[in-house]
């Protein structure tokens, strides 16, 4: 099955510079690579995805990157906010199944 | 915007006995999932749900959960007997055709 590694496991950030977060996945057949945002005790929020036929989404501070040959993808956050401050997952899905197989996630702190 | 609900928040519950945790998805979704969070890790994927039937489920649902979609808004997650590793936040989520999936807030179910 899909096994999604996600680094680092935790990233500190002074506030306005870029955080980087990166994943690889073993599956190749997987084509959809969302990305969410936990805060402490909510619920995982989807900020930004991207479909395999792409290689890359951007979405205001918010992009990710996918290498389909390498099996990677990154979450890109530009000019960091505390706001931003959360655990961020990765996560893989082949379009012919239902399961999201998640990262083991990435404390983001930003340091005001 | 639309969210899944789910109930209740927190669920104290002895060990050995059934729990059931109730969800309900975003109105015009037709898939439906079960995760799990155990503190401090990350999301696995228990099961998914479409046309009133299991269409994918992992090695941790075993014959102790059953799903159920007992009218058109409510989906619960059944644990028949349940154990101290049970004890985790669980997450239901739904999509509709093609789009991602939409987490609610969890249920914390904690096993004494």
């Amino acid at each position: 099955g899909e096994n999604v590694e996600q680094h680092p496991s935790t990233l500190s950030v002074q506030e306005g510079d870029s955080a980087v977060i990166k994943c690889t996945y073993s599956d190749s057949a997987s084509n959809y690579f969302p990305w969410y945002k936990q805060e402490l005790g909510k619920r995982p929020q989807l900020i930004i995805d991207i479909r395999s036929n792409v290689g890359e989404k951007k979405d205001q501070r918010i992009a990710v990157t996918l290498n389909k040959t390498a099996k990677h993808f990154s979450l890109h956050i530009t000019e960091t906010q505390p706001e931003d401050s959360a655990v961020y997952f990765c996560a893989a899905k082949n379009f012919g199944n239902e399961k999201l197989t998640f990262g083991t996630g990435t404390r983001l702190t930003i340091i005001p | 915007e639309p969210e899944v609900t789910q109930t209740p928040s927190h669920q104290v519950t002895q060990m050995g006995q059934e729990v059931i945790l109730r969800c309900v998805p975003i109105s015009n979704h037709l898939y439906f999932y079960w995760y799990r969070q155990i503190l401090g890790q990350k999301v696995e994927f228990l099961v998914s749900f479409y046309n009133n039937e299991i269409s994918e489920k992992s090695e941790i649902f075993d014959d102790q959960f059953s799903v159920e979609r007992p009218d058109g808004s409510n989906f619960t997650l059944k644990i028949r007997s349940t154990k101290l590793e049970d004890s985790a936040m669980y997450f239901c989520a739904s999509r509709a055709y093609d789009q991602p999936q939409h987490f609610g807030d969890g249920t914390r179910l904690s096993i004494l």
